[in-house]
């Protein structure tokens, strides 16, 4: 089993209607991550969490929100999801000044 | 939002040729990492640096963590078709923050 697993692996929506990425970890870290890859640009964080009282916007956070239900889970919400959200999300997490290690990522389209 | 300068952005290399790309940044970093990115999967670590001046080889794989604590490299000798892929830098924010600040990749072609 992977232990960075993001569901689901693939998904279509419609504009407007909110969406729900999920992601658990079965590593123990404590710090946990969502970016946003497109095509040329690398990845861009949107959001980050270092606890489960912790929440911390990233760069692009705009239009995005996540919740921390507990040290292993973290979610990402699109709550009226538009078509320049499509993109690759990936969900990361890591120790403490130590290396991310990524999920498989969810590819969302936006129609 | 702050990216790493990666180089090159692709490349097209013969079987067997080395290969080298390098990550600049305008801001010292703690921590260089290097990973690929398979199509359509996540990026998987290659190398974590944690010291100015590091050089650290996974198999035929070798990266150094400049001295400037700016800069990373990472050499790939001996290429073969399966190191086809997007390779990324990532410094680590020294700010406290611990984030994680990605370059734009490189994309390797291997030709048999």
């Amino acid at each position: 089993d992977a232990d960075v697993t993001q569901t689901p692996r693939n998904r279509i929506t419609k504009t407007g209607k909110r969406i729900m990425l999920e992601c658990s970890q079965t590593k123990g870290h404590d710090r946990m991550y969502w970016y946003r890859q497109d095509p040329g640009l690398g990845l861009r964080l949107i959001y980050y969490s270092f606890d489960v009282k912790d929440i911390n916007k990233g760069e692009i956070s705009d239009g995005y929100s996540v919740s921390r239900q507990a040290q292993a889970k973290f979610s990402l919400s699109l709550e009226s999801a538009i078509p320049n959200q499509t993109a690759l999300y990936f969900c990361a997490t890591s120790d403490a000044g130590r290396e991310a290690f990524f999920g498989q990522g969810t590819r969302l389209t936006v129609v | 939002g702050q990216q790493l300068n990666q180089s090159p952005q692709s490349m097209f290399i013969q079987e067997g040729e080395d290969v080298s790309m390098n990550c600049t940044s305008s801001s010292i970093f703690n921590t260089w990492l290097w990973y690929k990115q398979d199509p359509g999967e996540g990026p998987v670590l290659l190398i974590a640096l944690y010291k100015a001046g590091e050089l650290t080889s996974n198999g035929r794989l070798t990266a150094q963590f400049g001295i400037t604590r700016k800069d990373s490299f990472l050499n790939i000798s001996a290429s073969i078709p399966s190191d086809v892929g997007i390779y990324f830098c990532a410094g680590q924010d020294p700010s406290g923050t611990y984030k994680y600040i990605f370059g734009t990749g490189t994309r390797l072609k291997v030709l048999a």
